[in-house]
């Protein structure tokens, strides 16, 4: 399963909102996930299982989509979330990642 | 606290070998999947190989199928890649990853840099 995400570049400014988008190349049910990475950092789970947050990240951060398209909002921008974004899904095995979006300011 | 902490990286010929490691600490490890993700410089992040909590079902992505084998140490608490037959292009940062009950990656270590380089 082929995922693209788009846009590549999302050039935005704090208090904005950001709208991501990633497109399977089949359905993947709702089984995707969202990450964000810092530079010299690891990625950090975001959303899991489209819409679903993981512990400790804030509200500001939402998911949505099922089959093909699925979208990451971030409402708000904090200085923080000024990061590359990737998705992921767990339909089946192979596991694959979608290329990225990287945000910034 | 869950903490992942990788080793064992450097820099290597092509067509030679090297072992990581991921140490495991702060939550019960036998009874997780465990992930290698790897990520090229500058570029996006790639799915390596898992591996089940008991060790007794292995998964590869196909561009190292045959090449890399993974392993764990339940008594030690330990996570390991074999990668075999290295090419330029694996010159990445190699990350392991704590799996959720979903497959997904709920906890990453910081990384080893494996540099593939004549």
């Amino acid at each position: 399963i082929v995922l693209t995400q788009s846009p590549a570049t999302l050039s935005l400014s704090p208090g904005e909102r950001a709208t991501l988008s990633c497109r399977a190349s089949q359905s993947v049910r709702s089984h995707l996930a969202w990450y964000q990475q810092k530079p010299g950092q690891a990625p950090r789970l975001l959303i899991y299982d489209a819409s679903n947050r993981a512990t400790g990240i804030p509200a500001r951060f939402s998911g949505s989509g099922s089959g093909t398209d699925f979208t990451l909002t971030i409402s708000s921008l904090e200085p923080e979330d000024f990061a590359v974004y990737y998705c992921q899904h767990r339909n089946n095995w192979p596991l694959s990642f979608g290329g990225g979006t990287k945000v910034e300011i | 606290q869950v903490q992942l902490v990788e080793s064992g990286g450097g820099v290597v010929q092509p067509g030679r070998s090297l072992r990581l490691s991921c140490a495991a600490s702060g939550f019960t490890f036998r009874t997780y999947t465990m992930h290698w993700v790897r990520q090229a410089p500058g570029k996006g992040l790639e799915w390596v190989a898992a591996i089940s909590y008991d060790g007794s079902n292995e998964l590869y992505a196909d561009s190292v199928k045959g090449r890399f084998d993974i392993s764990r140490d339940n008594s030690k608490d330990t996570l390991y890649l074999q990668v075999n037959s290295l090419r330029a292009e694996e010159t990445a940062v190699y990350y392991c990853a704590r799996g959720t009950t979903n497959h997904y990656f709920d906890y990453w270590g910081q990384g080893t840099l494996v540099t593939v380089s004549s």
